[in-house]
């Protein structure tokens, strides 16, 4: 059964402290891994897709990498405005299913 | 603009009646998904459709119905059997990546 863990459930950091987010998966054939930031009572709105283990993309202050069993969400130097919750999803090639995890609640202090 | 439109926003049913959501995009998308998303909860699927007149049950299908007659329309009813409807419901289309609505939040009162 396809399947993503996302951890920590909960991260506080202080502004400017660097850390990351993890998404483990397993799935019958990755078609795509995406990455979504949800701001409290909101849609998601889209952060990246990765395809291939090895695979890096940038945003701003946000780095995402996969490998064949899971992701990461590196944040550097983050804002407050960056505090959200962070989900990752995964997209099955063999049902076309979209699966999410439980998201990561991330708190910046100023 | 493009995008997905879903209504209403908030919407307030008492126990034993059925409640329609609208989801509407503009989008050009043939793949359209529902989610459901409890407090502290990330999306669970409930219902799919990769093209007109055809979808598949998510992993909480039970006690939802749906239906694809339009490209630009994926409505989802909850029904009386649906034990616990409480929710926050996402509508999504998919064309590489997931463009979201910005929900409806349903209580049953």
């Amino acid at each position: 059964e396809d399947q993503v863990t996302q951890s920590p459930e909960a991260l506080r950091l202080q502004e400017g402290e660097s850390s990351s987010l993890n998404c483990s998966y397993t799935v019958s054939g990755l078609r795509g891994l995406f990455w979504y930031r949800q701001d409290p009572g909101k849609g998601p709105e889209f952060l990246f897709t990765l395809y291939s283990a090895g695979e890096e993309k940038e945003k701003e202050r946000l780095k995402a990498t996969l490998t064949k069993k899971e992701s990461f969400l590196h944040i550097t130097a983050p804002k407050p405005e960056d505090s959200a919750t962070y989900l990752c999803a995964v997209h099955s090639n063999r049902d076309d299913k979209i699966i999410f995890g439980k998201g990561t609640r991330l708190h910046i202090l100023p | 603009d493009g995008g997905i439109t879903q209504s209403p926003k908030y919407l307030f049913r008492k126990e034993g009646q059925n409640v329609t959501l609208s989801c509407e995009q503009n989008l050009n998308h043939d793949a359209m998904y529902w989610y459901r998303q409890d407090p502290g909860q990330g999306l669970r699927l409930i219902y799919y459709s990769q093209i007109v007149n055809d979808f598949q049950k998510g992993d909480i299908a039970e006690g939802y119905s749906v239906s694809r007659e339009k490209k630009e329309s994926f409505p989802l009813t909850v029904t009386s059997a649906q034990k616990n409807p409480t929710a926050f419901y996402l509508c999504a289309s998919e064309s590489g990546e997931l463009f979201f609505g910005e929900g409806s939040r349903l209580t049953v009162l």
